[in-house]
């Protein structure tokens, strides 16, 4: 069964902390996203990664960088975590720009 | 400017009757229309995606349509269990490359009630 595996479900982190999110697909996937997911706002792409050590920044990159160095992993990076990060990030995957995505289970992040 | 509209914002049945849950989208030039469902606390799933020349795809007792030309599409669902409770979330892509092609609905939450 293919899967889209984020090492976290829950984490309570700290304001100013280095929060590191790490999603790794088992697909052979081209195409790994970061989303974040608030209520009444829907999905809102952070960066995505078309290849190994390729990223372009989505919608609200503000406040966050990304790594790419292996095709099956792609991490999310907040420098200095503030409370308005608060929030469910959702990790994706697809093996084209057209298909449909397969989603990780989500880490649920609360900053305090 | 492209959006995706869903509604109702939440619904609450019985076990055992149907529902349809609405999806408007302004999104242009489309691509496909791709319906997800999140249980609580966990990543969507998808069941269906549709392009342009499809009107009903089914899934199981899901069953999306599309009207390209009002732009609407619907997922009903059949004979409703408990198991149904989650947010049903529409996606609609464009016919552009890139990642930000893609547009979400809010989501409908559905609470199934014995």
């Amino acid at each position: 069964d293919v899967k889209v595996t984020q090492s976290s479900r829950y984490l309570v982190k700290r304001t100013g902390e280095k929060v590191f999110l790490e999603c790794v697909q088992d697909m052979d996937h081209e195409n790994m996203f970061w989303y974040r997911q608030d209520p009444g706002l829907g999905l809102r792409l952070i960066y995505f990664s078309y290849d190994v050590k390729m990223k372009e920044k989505g919608d609200i990159p503000e406040g966050y960088s990304v790594s790419r160095e292996k095709k099956e992993r792609f991490s999310l990076i907040l420098e200095s975590a503030s409370t308005n990060q608060t929030s469910m990030y959702l990790c994706a995957s697809s093996p084209d720009r057209m298909t449909g995505y397969t989603f990780g289970s989500g880490t649920r992040l609360t900053v305090v | 400017k492209n959006q995706v509209e869903q509604s109702p914002q939440s619904l609450i049945i019985l076990e055992g009757k149907n529902c349809t849950l609405q999806c408007n989208y302004t999104v242009s030039p489309f691509s496909n229309l791709r319906w997800y469902k999140q249980d609580t606390g966990r990543g969507p799933v998808s069941l269906t995606i549709m392009t342009f020349s499809e009107n009903t795809k089914s899934n199981g007792r899901y069953t999306a349509t599309l009207d390209a030309d009002t732009k609407q599409s619907s997922l009903h669902i059949t004979a409703s269990q408990l198991s149904d409770s989650a947010s049903y979330i529409c996606v609609v892509s464009l016919t552009r490359t890139g990642a930000n092609n893609l547009f979400f609905g809010t989501g409908t939450r559905l609470t199934v009630i014995p």
